[in-house]
């Protein structure tokens, strides 16, 4: 069974470097069969897809317009997980950050699992 | 981008009734779509992939249907504890995107 596990600070001060890290057990994030995710969750927004990263004999990632310029997904396959970090934030990014696999079957694709999320505050 | 468009964006229901929510796809997106189950203060849950296979435990109440830019997630019989927010995403192409929720309460 595949889980994530979230880690990172809760609380970050404006202009400053949001960092969490998605642990993962079952699976391996240089897996051929996977991308590793993570979305946002807010009222203003709703679920927001940010960016993932993957493995095909090279690595790839891909990211949402709206963050683009701000946001870096790193693998760790030392220790089997990944990381997210946004930049320059403001309390617009406030939200609950999740990290996802997207398990990939033939063509189709899909969110399973998510991790537990992580409630991000942009305040001083 | 696609976006999504989910109705209603909420409902109320009794345990017993049977419920239908509808999602909408700005262009065709053949049947890559997925609906999520959200219940306050935890991450969403697969319920159903591919528009219409139904994710392994899901009880078989409910169901999904439509291709191209129509679909429509059903539960019967509806049991208290599938009240919750419920969300579509279309898995076609990146960015992914999501409806924006319909929350199912009880009346």
């Amino acid at each position: 069974q595949v889980q994530l596990q979230q880690s990172g600070p809760g609380l970050v001060q404006p202009s400053q470097t949001l960092s969490l890290t998605c642990a993962i057990s079952g699976d391996s994030v240089s897996s051929n069969n996977a991308a590793w995710n993570w979305i946002r969750q807010s009222p203003s927004r709703g679920l927001e897809w940010l960016g993932r990263t993957y493995y095909r004999s090279n690595w790839y990632h891909d990211y949402a317009v709206s963050v683009k310029s701000r946001i870096t997904i790193n693998p760790d396959t030392s220790k089997n997980q990944f990381s997210l970090h946004l930049n320059s934030v403001t309390p617009d990014d406030t939200a609950v950050y999740y990290c996802a696999r997207v398990v990939v079957y033939g063509s189709s694709n899909w969110f399973d699992p998510w991790g537990p999320g992580t409630l991000a505050t942009v305040s001083s | 981008d696609i976006p999504m468009t989910q109705s209603p964006s909420s409902l109320s229901a009794s345990v017993g009734d049977s419920v239908t929510i509808t999602c909408r796809a700005s262009q065709s997106i053949s049947n890559y779509l997925n609906w999520y189950q959200q219940k306050p203060g935890k991450a969403p849950k697969l319920l159903i992939y591919a528009a219409s296979s139904l994710q392994s435990g899901v009880p078989s109440r409910f169901s999904g249907s439509g291709s191209g830019t129509d679909f429509t997630l059903t539960i019967s019989s509806l049991q208290p504890e599938d009240f919750a927010t419920y969300s579509c995403q279309q898995s076609y192409s990146v960015p992914y995107t999501f409806g924006q929720g319909t929350k199912l309460e009880i009346k």
